[in-house]
Protein backbone atom coordinates (compact mmCIF):
# COMPACT_ATOMS: atom_id res chain seq x y z
CA UNK A 1 0.00 0.00 0.00
CA UNK A 2 1.38 3.35 -0.77
CA UNK A 3 0.25 5.04 2.74
CA UNK A 4 -1.97 7.54 3.31
CA UNK A 5 -2.29 9.92 0.28
CA UNK A 6 -3.00 13.64 0.06
CA UNK A 7 -3.47 16.31 -2.18
CA UNK A 8 -2.63 18.70 -2.79
CA UNK A 9 1.12 18.97 -0.99
CA UNK A 10 0.59 22.56 -0.79
CA UNK A 11 -2.59 25.21 -1.76
CA UNK A 12 -2.41 29.02 -2.03
CA UNK A 13 -5.37 30.76 -2.54
CA UNK A 14 -6.87 34.15 -2.07
CA UNK A 15 -9.23 34.85 1.11
CA UNK A 16 -13.07 33.94 0.38
CA UNK A 17 -12.02 31.32 -1.81
CA UNK A 18 -13.23 27.90 -1.47
CA UNK A 19 -10.43 25.21 -0.41
CA UNK A 20 -10.80 21.32 -0.70
CA UNK A 21 -8.24 18.97 0.83
CA UNK A 22 -8.64 15.32 -0.08
CA UNK A 23 -7.08 12.28 1.43
CA UNK A 24 -6.95 8.95 0.28
CA UNK A 25 -6.78 6.03 3.56
CA UNK A 26 -4.66 3.28 3.97
CA UNK A 27 -6.82 -0.09 2.08
CA UNK A 28 -8.99 -1.22 4.84
CA UNK A 29 -8.60 1.24 7.65
CA UNK A 30 -11.70 1.85 9.55
CA UNK A 31 -11.01 4.93 11.48
CA UNK A 32 -10.26 8.13 9.49
CA UNK A 33 -9.01 11.38 11.36
CA UNK A 34 -8.17 15.64 9.72
CA UNK A 35 -6.00 16.89 12.06
CA UNK A 36 -4.76 20.96 11.75
CA UNK A 37 -1.18 21.71 12.72
CA UNK A 38 0.30 25.05 13.60
CA UNK A 39 2.88 26.65 15.80
CA UNK A 40 0.98 28.05 18.12
CA UNK A 41 -1.62 25.20 18.51
CA UNK A 42 0.29 21.75 17.77
CA UNK A 43 -1.94 19.04 16.33
CA UNK A 44 -5.10 19.65 16.47
CA UNK A 45 -7.94 17.23 16.05
CA UNK A 46 -10.80 18.44 13.47
CA UNK A 47 -12.96 15.37 13.25
CA UNK A 48 -12.73 11.84 12.67
CA UNK A 49 -15.51 9.38 10.87
CA UNK A 50 -15.34 5.71 11.46
CA UNK A 51 -16.82 3.44 8.17
CA UNK A 52 -17.02 6.58 6.75
CA UNK A 53 -19.71 7.90 9.61
CA UNK A 54 -18.98 11.66 10.96
CA UNK A 55 -17.83 10.35 14.92
CA UNK A 56 -17.10 13.62 16.52
CA UNK A 57 -16.46 16.77 14.80
CA UNK A 58 -16.45 18.95 18.02
CA UNK A 59 -12.92 19.98 16.80
CA UNK A 60 -14.02 21.71 13.74
CA UNK A 61 -13.37 25.19 14.57
CA UNK A 62 -15.92 26.91 12.75
CA UNK A 63 -19.33 26.32 10.37
CA UNK A 64 -17.20 27.76 7.46
CA UNK A 65 -15.60 24.01 7.85
CA UNK A 66 -17.10 20.62 6.33
CA UNK A 67 -15.51 17.11 6.53
CA UNK A 68 -17.26 14.24 4.26
CA UNK A 69 -16.34 10.72 3.39
CA UNK A 70 -18.47 9.54 0.37
CA UNK A 71 -16.45 5.80 0.71
CA UNK A 72 -14.41 3.95 2.53
CA UNK A 73 -11.00 5.14 0.08
CA UNK A 74 -11.80 8.93 -0.03
CA UNK A 75 -12.38 11.99 2.64
CA UNK A 76 -12.62 15.62 1.77
CA UNK A 77 -11.91 18.67 4.60
CA UNK A 78 -13.70 21.66 2.84
CA UNK A 79 -13.18 25.51 3.95
CA UNK A 80 -15.51 27.99 2.35
CA UNK A 81 -15.01 30.82 3.13
CA UNK A 82 -11.24 30.61 3.58
CA UNK A 83 -9.81 32.77 5.84
CA UNK A 84 -5.81 33.95 6.32
CA UNK A 85 -5.86 32.48 10.25
CA UNK A 86 -6.88 29.22 8.27
CA UNK A 87 -3.32 28.44 7.42
CA UNK A 88 -1.76 25.73 8.35
CA UNK A 89 -0.55 21.95 7.38
CA UNK A 90 -3.39 20.04 7.22
CA UNK A 91 -2.74 15.93 7.80
CA UNK A 92 -4.92 13.12 7.39
CA UNK A 93 -4.30 9.75 9.30
CA UNK A 94 -5.86 6.50 9.09
CA UNK A 95 -6.00 3.77 11.48
CA UNK A 96 -7.13 0.05 11.79
CA UNK A 97 -9.66 -1.20 14.44
CA UNK A 98 -8.98 -0.57 18.05
CA UNK A 99 -8.03 2.30 20.02
CA UNK A 100 -4.70 0.84 20.43
CA UNK A 101 -3.61 1.23 16.74
CA UNK A 102 -0.65 3.56 15.76
CA UNK A 103 -2.00 5.66 13.05
CA UNK A 104 -0.64 6.61 9.86
CA UNK A 105 -0.40 10.07 8.16
CA UNK A 106 -0.36 11.40 5.34
CA UNK A 107 2.22 13.81 3.82
CA UNK A 108 -0.23 16.77 4.93
CA UNK A 109 -1.51 19.98 3.00
CA UNK A 110 0.30 22.95 3.89
CA UNK A 111 -2.29 25.85 3.37
CA UNK A 112 -1.58 29.18 3.06
CA UNK A 113 -4.48 32.48 2.72
CA UNK A 114 -3.40 35.29 1.69
CA UNK B 1 -10.92 18.14 30.84
CA UNK B 2 -7.25 16.06 29.55
CA UNK B 3 -4.36 17.69 28.73
CA UNK B 4 -0.96 16.71 27.41
CA UNK B 5 2.11 19.19 27.99
CA UNK B 6 5.33 18.59 26.17
CA UNK B 7 8.70 20.60 27.49
CA UNK B 8 8.36 23.11 24.37
CA UNK B 9 12.31 23.59 24.96
CA UNK B 10 13.98 22.25 22.13
CA UNK B 11 16.39 19.78 23.55
CA UNK B 12 20.05 20.11 22.21
CA UNK B 13 22.17 17.33 23.11
CA UNK B 14 25.85 15.72 22.04
CA UNK B 15 25.41 12.70 19.67
CA UNK B 16 25.96 9.26 21.65
CA UNK B 17 24.40 10.65 24.75
CA UNK B 18 20.83 9.40 26.09
CA UNK B 19 18.16 12.29 25.17
CA UNK B 20 15.20 11.85 27.41
CA UNK B 21 11.64 14.13 26.63
CA UNK B 22 8.85 14.30 28.87
CA UNK B 23 4.88 14.01 28.58
CA UNK B 24 2.65 15.27 31.45
CA UNK B 25 -0.50 14.57 31.47
CA UNK B 26 -3.13 16.41 33.83
CA UNK B 27 -6.36 14.35 34.36
CA UNK B 28 -6.40 10.74 34.74
CA UNK B 29 -4.13 8.01 33.38
CA UNK B 30 -5.25 7.19 29.77
CA UNK B 31 -5.56 3.31 28.94
CA UNK B 32 -2.63 4.21 26.17
CA UNK B 33 0.27 6.58 25.32
CA UNK B 34 1.84 6.70 22.06
CA UNK B 35 5.22 8.70 20.98
CA UNK B 36 5.26 9.88 16.91
CA UNK B 37 8.78 11.04 15.28
CA UNK B 38 7.88 14.33 13.02
CA UNK B 39 10.36 15.07 10.91
CA UNK B 40 10.44 18.73 8.57
CA UNK B 41 7.49 19.08 5.98
CA UNK B 42 6.15 15.10 6.59
CA UNK B 43 3.41 13.63 8.83
CA UNK B 44 4.45 12.31 12.23
CA UNK B 45 5.26 8.82 11.98
CA UNK B 46 4.27 6.06 15.21
CA UNK B 47 7.50 4.73 17.21
CA UNK B 48 6.10 3.38 20.59
CA UNK B 49 3.02 2.44 22.86
CA UNK B 50 2.88 1.56 26.22
CA UNK B 51 0.12 0.41 27.93
CA UNK B 52 -1.43 1.70 31.23
CA UNK B 53 -0.15 -1.31 33.06
CA UNK B 54 3.42 -1.62 31.65
CA UNK B 55 5.63 0.34 33.54
CA UNK B 56 8.68 0.18 30.72
CA UNK B 57 8.71 -0.75 26.75
CA UNK B 58 11.79 -0.65 24.39
CA UNK B 59 12.40 -1.25 20.26
CA UNK B 60 16.14 -0.86 19.82
CA UNK B 61 17.61 2.61 21.31
CA UNK B 62 14.29 3.62 22.21
CA UNK B 63 12.41 3.11 25.92
CA UNK B 64 9.51 4.35 26.99
CA UNK B 65 8.47 4.50 30.61
CA UNK B 66 4.96 5.15 31.81
CA UNK B 67 4.31 6.37 35.38
CA UNK B 68 0.59 6.68 36.45
CA UNK B 69 1.75 8.28 39.93
CA UNK B 70 3.69 11.11 38.67
CA UNK B 71 1.21 11.26 35.40
CA UNK B 72 4.36 11.02 33.20
CA UNK B 73 5.80 9.03 30.45
CA UNK B 74 9.31 9.59 29.58
CA UNK B 75 11.11 8.54 26.00
CA UNK B 76 14.68 7.96 25.87
CA UNK B 77 16.78 7.39 23.18
CA UNK B 78 20.31 5.57 23.88
CA UNK B 79 23.51 6.13 22.12
CA UNK B 80 22.00 9.26 20.51
CA UNK B 81 22.85 9.93 16.56
CA UNK B 82 22.49 13.67 14.31
CA UNK B 83 19.90 11.54 12.70
CA UNK B 84 17.97 10.99 15.61
CA UNK B 85 17.24 15.02 15.17
CA UNK B 86 13.11 15.32 15.53
CA UNK B 87 10.18 16.35 16.36
CA UNK B 88 9.18 13.94 19.19
CA UNK B 89 5.21 13.75 19.93
CA UNK B 90 3.39 12.10 22.54
CA UNK B 91 -0.13 11.28 22.58
CA UNK B 92 -3.24 9.77 24.29
CA UNK B 93 -6.75 7.71 23.26
CA UNK B 94 -9.70 9.46 24.02
CA UNK B 95 -12.22 6.86 22.56
CA UNK B 96 -11.20 5.79 19.14
CA UNK B 97 -9.01 9.71 19.32
CA UNK B 98 -5.96 10.56 19.41
CA UNK B 99 -4.83 13.95 20.86
CA UNK B 100 -1.20 14.99 21.02
CA UNK B 101 1.11 17.26 22.57
CA UNK B 102 2.97 19.86 20.60
CA UNK B 103 6.01 18.24 21.07
CA UNK B 104 9.43 18.50 21.85
CA UNK B 105 12.55 19.39 19.09
CA UNK B 106 15.51 17.53 19.49
CA UNK B 107 18.80 18.40 18.14
CA UNK B 108 22.14 16.28 18.19
CA UNK B 109 24.89 17.50 17.73
CA UNK B 110 28.19 15.59 16.46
Amino acid sequence: DAGVIQSPRHEVTEMGQEVTLRCKPISGHDYLFWYRQTMMRGLELLIYFNNNVPIDDSGMPEDRFSAKMPNASFSTLKIQPSEPRDSAVYFCASTGWGANTEAFFGQGTRLTVV
Amino acid sequence: SQKIEQNSEALNIQEGKTATLTCNYTNYSPAYLQWYRQDPGRGPVFLLLIRENEKEKRKERLKVTFDTTLKQSLFHITASQPADSATYLCAYNSGYALNFGKGTSLLVTP
